[in-house]
C-alpha cells in the first residue's frame, strides 16, 4: 500500500478561495514533500518540510506537519486558475526512495 | 540548466516490439529514478540508480523490463517485448540527495497497440 495517502481525492473551488488537502502516512519519516503535476507534465517539487518542523511557508503555500498523527496538510491561499493540477505528498523510506500518494486533483474555476 | 531531458516524448508501437526510453539527468545529480504512471496504479517507482549503479529494481514489473545507466549523464529503460498493458507515462527523475527533492522530466507517453 502507498505510504502517503491524500485526502480529498478531488477538490473544486473558485478563484480566490483557499484549497486545503491532507496527507497521511504510516511510518516514521525525516521529511515530507509536496509535488504538483499539471496535466500532461512531470511532477514539480513544491516544498519540503523536515520532521522537526511543524509549519513551513512558500509564497501562497503553507504546509503543516504533525508527526504524532502522521499527517500533513497543504494549504494554497488565494487560489488561481493556474493552480489547477494534481498535488501529491511523498515521503522517503529508509533507503531514500520516495513513496507517493495517489494525489488530490484540484480544479480552480475563474 | 535544461532540467531532466527525456526522449521520445511520445511513442506508439505494436505489441511485441522493443521500446527504448531515454533520460538525461540534471548535471551533478547522482541519483536517477524511473517511474511509471497510470490511472489505475498511480505513480510507481521502477528502479533507481546511485552513481550509475542500480540500487533497487524491485519495482521493475518483470524480466521484459531492463534499465541501464552507462554514465552519469544517460540512462535507458528498455521494454522487450512490449505489451498493451505497458501503456503508461514513464518519468525519469534525478536528485543530488537520495531522500530529498527530485526533479522530474516531462515524461514519455507510451502506447502499445
Amino acid at each position: 500500500s502507498q505510504q502517503g495517502e491524500e485526502d480529498p481525492q478531488a477538490l473544486s473551488i473558485q478563484e480566490g478561495e483557499n484549497a486545503t488537502m491532507n496527507c497521511s502516512y504510516k511510518t516514521s519519516i525525516n521529511n515530507l514533500q509536496w509535488y504538483r503535476q499539471n496535466s500532461g507534465r512531470g511532477l514539480v517539487h513544491l516544498i519540503l518540510i523536515r520532521s522537526n518542523e511543524r509549519e513551513k511557508h512558500s509564497g501562497r503555500l503553507r504546509v503543516t506537519l504533525d508527526t504524532s498523527k502522521k499527517s500533513s496538510s497543504l494549504l494554497i491561499t488565494a487560489s488561481r486558475a493556474a493552480d489547477t493540477a494534481s498535488y501529491f505528498c511523498a515521503t522517503p523510506d529508509s533507503w531514500g526512495k520516495l513513496q507517493f500518494g495517489a494525489g488530490t486533483q484540484v480544479v480552480v474555476t475563474p | 540548466d535544461a532540467g531532466v531531458i527525456q526522449s521520445p516524448r511520445h511513442e506508439v508501437t505494436e505489441m511485441g516490439q522493443e521500446v527504448t526510453l531515454r533520460c538525461k539527468p540534471i548535471s551533478g545529480h547522482d541519483y536517477l529514478f524511473w517511474y511509471r504512471q497510470t490511472m489505475m496504479r498511480g505513480l510507481e517507482l521502477l528502479i533507481y540508480f546511485n552513481n550509475n549503479v542500480p540500487i533497487d529494481d524491485s519495482g521493475m514489473p518483470e524480466d521484459r523490463f531492463s534499465a541501464k545507466m552507462p554514465n552519469a549523464s544517460f540512462s535507458t529503460l528498455k521494454i522487450q517485448p512490449s505489451e498493451p498493458r505497458d501503456s503508461a507515462v514513464y518519468f525519469c527523475a534525478s536528485s543530488n540527495r537520495g531522500n530529498y527533492e527530485q526533479y522530474f522530466g516531462p515524461g514519455t507517453r507510451l502506447t502499445v497497440t
